[in-house]
């Protein structure tokens, strides 16, 4: 079975200034890794994702993140935060080969501050 | 893009009534969907895998008849809180891939069920 721990419930953070939200998992087989965000009230939409190949993975609004599987961490980062990216954000994972069965974290909520 | 909508988006009912809600795939077909729920300030918990023209598979915990899924076209699946009560009071989402290899999963806006 696969786990996630996403450690930090709250982030805030000034606009403008760089933002790394943590994300660690646990499992016996390889997995994918995502990240998804949910604005106020609505579903979640894909950022972005780790099937295989390059480490590092770019998705939209500016957003990267980095796969380490010594230390078993898909942190998601963007260098300058903007206002509309307060939300709540969702790391998750699944076995390699089983993309719908998908194990959300609890969440990290950005806070961006004027 | 591909898009799931998810009906009614808000829903207040009366403890004991049943509510159903619907999830469409607006311009794929989706063999498979997902039903969550989410608590305030919490993750996703799957609750079920709908699976068009058969029966619905749910996760340990979740009481089959108290949340009936019916995925009866290629394009709807409905989820119906059956005799609901204030603690069924949730977010429900719905999400569903398209059919075809390593298709991302689309999620709907959500439904905020709230049982008085």
């Amino acid at each position: 079975a696969q786990s996630v721990t996403q450690l930090d419930s709250q982030v805030p953070v000034f606009e403008e200034a760089p933002v790394e939200l943590r994300c660690n998992y646990s499992s016996s087989v390889s997995v994918y890794l995502f990240w998804y965000v949910q604005y106020p009230n609505q579903g979640l939409q894909l950022l972005l994702k780790y099937l295989s190949g390059s480490t590092l993975v770019k998705g939209i609004n500016g957003f990267e993140a980095e796969f380490n599987k010594s230390q078993t961490s898909f942190h998601l980062r963007k260098p300058s935060v903007h206002i509309s990216d307060t939300a709540e954000y969702f790391c998750a994972v699944s076995a390699r080969g089983r993309d719908d069965k998908i194990i959300f974290g609890k969440g990290t909520r950005l806070h961006i501050l004027p | 893009g591909a898009v799931v909508s998810q009906h009614p988006s808000w829903v207040i009912c009366k403890s004991g009534t049943s509510v159903k809600i619907e999830c469409r795939s607006l311009d794929f077909q989706a063999t498979t969907m997902f039903w969550y729920r989410q608590f305030p300030k919490q993750s996703l918990m799957l609750m079920a895998t709908s699976n068009e023209g058969s029966k619905a598979t749910y996760e340990q915990g979740v009481e089959k008849d108290k949340f009936l899924i019916n995925h009866a076209s290629l394009t709807l699946s409905t989820l119906t809180v059956t005799s609901a009560h204030p603690e069924d009071s949730s977010f429900y989402i719905c999400s569903a891939r398209e059919d075809r290899v390593r298709s991302p999963l689309h999620f709907g806006n959500g439904t905020r069920l709230t049982v008085t």
